[in-house]
């Protein structure tokens, strides 16, 4: 079991520019959760899908963040026109569902997002 | 706001001791999950106590919970330096199968 893979592990983009970040949740979970994680607000929850489809996304600031679960391999976060306060550590998590679920969430090691 | 203490916590212990981290919360949880984070890598479970239990051991961990003050503890026994990390507390708000919302967390550093 390889785990959540994120990539890429570490992205810099200028001021304005788009980054786009991967996520591929353990294969034959159903739930795919982002967070963001910063020094100073800590871990934020984003977004999350269950069985590809979007089920809470209030932690997504309204404007230039998106996220998609095209297939149950993996999911996207997109960010555009970045500013430098999006700098941070940007962390995908997959857990199963269902059952006797704990709700324990499996983290990937994160993608570092550094905005000039 | 969820969490009785807002910001990063840090201990710095000798090995070979005990410590105990805590953490209140002020929505009522299913569960409270325990993670530890070492530098440059994601969150990982480590224990976690269901609303209906006092105390959990794992090993040299053990997690109290305390539904009645919503708080609950995660003390380690006789620390070794591999224990330094960052531990967060997590609840679930009532939903077991949704999002998990996590505390500030505590660094924890043990000193040779």
């Amino acid at each position: 079991n390889a785990g959540v893979i994120q990539t890429p592990r570490h992205k810099v983009t200028g001021k304005g520019q788009e980054a786009t970040l991967w996520c591929e949740p353990i294969s034959g979970h159903s739930a795919v959760f982002w967070y963001r994680q910063t020094i100073v607000q800590g871990l934020e929850f984003l977004t999350y899908f269950r069985n590809q489809a979007p089920i809470d996304d209030s932690g997504m600031p309204k404007e230039r963040f998106s996220a998609q679960m095209p297939n149950q391999s993996h999911s996207t976060l997109k960010i555009q026109s970045t500013q430098p306060q999006d700098s941070a550590v940007y962390l995908c998590a997959s857990s199963p569902g269902g059952g006797a679920n704990t709700g324990q969430l499996y983290f990937g090691e994160g993608s570092k997002l550094t905005v000039l | 706001s969820q969490w009785g203490e807002e910001n990063l916590q840090a201990l710095s212990i000798q090995e070979g001791e005990d410590v105990t981290m805590n953490c209140s919360y002020k929505t009522y949880t299913t569960v409270v999950h325990w993670y530890r984070q070492d530098s440059g890598r994601g969150p990982a479970l480590i224990i976690l106590i269901r609303s209906n239990e006092r105390e959990k051991r794992s090993g040299r961990l053990r997690a109290t919970l305390d539904t009645s003050s919503q708080s609950s503890s995660l003390s380690i026994t006789a620390a070794q330096c591999e224990d330094t990390a960052v531990y967060f507390c997590a609840t679930d708000q009532g939903s077991a199968l949704g999002r998990l919302h996590f505390g500030a967390g505590t660094q924890l550093i043990v000193i040779p």
